[in-house]
């Protein structure tokens, strides 16, 4: 099935580092996702966004919905340990494609204290 | 956000046996289920969907026939694995949805199957 492409693959940084992951698409979506998972569990939803342009926060998160509907990124403040985990995009096709969840292939954050 | 669990959490199979993995909306009524499967270091794959009291709609290259799906109650869906085998080893995990899917998502706690 389709992904989205997710950059960077891996991230080993310094505890108090902020960090910065993108995805892009060739197609357009309605809704960005972004979702950490850690170890043996299911994705657990941080930010979604629903607007070109839109730029949302949660705590340290901010993530925001690409002008032309085919990216987004995610930024984490004054990283910490608990932060450790995968990160995925997700984004929702339109109506037209079945309003599916289209995932990239994950941002592997290792935090060293 | 949603409440959603998963029955077994992890199951140990022998080779040519069938599984049911169990998931349940617990504090709304999902009208669509999405059931996905990952494997190790990978993504998230969409296997199918299903309506409630609807048979599922598969992804292309998954076998009908083999990835049972049964939503047969707003908060309860089961996924079978039939004659498992090795390479059906998998975190299976499910997303339950409350209406057309337009906006947030969440998951179930994911299932994961080792067939020996």
């Amino acid at each position: 099935g389709q992904q989205l492409n997710q950059s960077p693959q891996s991230m080993f940084i310094q505890e108090g580092e902020d960090v910065s992951m993108n995805c892009t698409s060739s197609s357009i979506f309605n809704t960005w996702l972004w979702y950490k998972q850690e170890p043996g569990e299911g994705p657990v939803l941080l930010i979604a966004l629903y607007k070109a342009g839109e730029l949302t926060s949660n705590g340290r998160l901010t993530a925001q919905f690409g002008i032309t509907r085919k990216d987004s990124f995610l930024n984490i403040s004054a990283s910490i340990p608990s932060d450790v985990g995968i990160y995925f995009c997700a984004g929702r096709h339109t109506m037209e494609y079945g309003n599916k969840l289209v995932f990239g292939a994950g941002t592997i954050l290792r935090v060293k204290s | 956000g949603a409440v959603v669990s998963q029955h077994p959490s992890w199951v140990i199979c022998k080779s040519g046996t069938s599984v049911k993995i169990e998931c349940r909306s617990l504090d709304f009524q999902a009208t669509t289920m999405f059931w996905y499967r990952q494997f190790p270091k990978q993504s998230l794959m969409l296997m199918a969907t299903s309506n409630e009291g609807s048979k599922a709609t598969y992804e292309q290259g998954v076998e009908k026939d083999k990835f049972l799906i049964n939503h047969a109650s707003l908060t309860l869906s089961t996924l079978t694995v039939t004659s498992a085998h090795p390479e059906d080893s998998s975190f299976y995990i499910c997303s339950p949805q409350e209406g057309p899917a337009r906006g947030e998502q969440y998951f179930g706690p994911g299932t994961r199957l080792t067939v020996t």
